[in-house]
């Protein structure tokens, strides 16, 4: 079975503080996702990696930035966390040349 | 009137009936589907895809029906189950062999009273 796991299920932080989101999938997936999840919005693309030290930005990439130093590995980062960047933030990983995603469980993260 | 965006479809169903999620897409170049499911607290977990070259495609339970014309896609459930209560969204996949991204749907809720 494909493993996606995220750091951390819940995480508060106040605003101006730089958060970092981890996720790790055990497949030896090319393909990592971020997404963010906000109700009635659906699923938002932040960024995409497809290789090692390789990204792409979505459609939403203002205000994160992203790190993949291993092929196991996919950051997130918030540089300086504002209220609006609270919400659901989802981890995928995908295995070309097939299209499907493999989700983690989630990060709730909420900036106060 | 209401805002696009803030509000989630719903669809309300009885134990043991069929149900069918409808979703529109924008694309008219993609051509790969995809529809996952997401229970209360988890991440959404892949039910069943179909290429554009189908319009048809059944799984356990579940049916996917897909009409180019229209661009339409729908995801029917056959004898829903309790457990089927979550929320459905469709993706589409753009046209073109090297771009691995989904634009997922907004979602629909499912209910199912016992």
């Amino acid at each position: 079975d494909v493993k996606v796991t995220q750091s951390s299920r819940y995480l508060v932080k106040r605003t101006g503080e730089k958060v970092f989101l981890e996720c790790v999938q055990d497949m030896d997936h090319e393909n990592m996702f971020w997404y963010r999840q906000d109700p009635g919005l659906g699923l938002r693309l932040i960024y995409f990696s497809y290789d090692v030290k390789m990204k792409e930005k979505g459609d939403i990439p203002e205000g994160y930035s992203v790190s993949r130093e291993k092929k196991e590995r996919f950051s997130l980062i918030l540089e300086s966390a504002s209220t609006n960047q609270t919400s659901m933030y989802l981890c995928a990983s995908s295995f070309p040349p097939t299209y499907e995603q493999y989700f983690g469980p989630g990060t709730r993260l909420t900036v106060t | 009137g209401e805002s696009v965006g803030l509000h989630l479809p719903t669809l309300s169903v009885q134990e043991g009936d069929n149900s069918i999620i409808n979703c529109a897409y924008s694309n008219s170049a993609s051509d790969y589907f995809i529809w996952y499911k997401q229970e209360s607290g988890k991440g959404p977990q892949f039910i069943i895809d179909i290429r554009s070259n189908m319009d048809k495609r059944q799984g356990q339970r579940v049916t996917v029906l897909l009409n180019k014309t229209v661009k339409h896609l729908s995801l029917q459930i056959a004898a829903t189950q309790p457990g089927d209560s979550a929320v459905y969204f469709c993706a589409e996949k753009g046209g073109g062999g090297s771009n691995y991204k989904l634009t997922f749907g907004k979602g629909t809720l499912l209910t199912v009273n016992p």
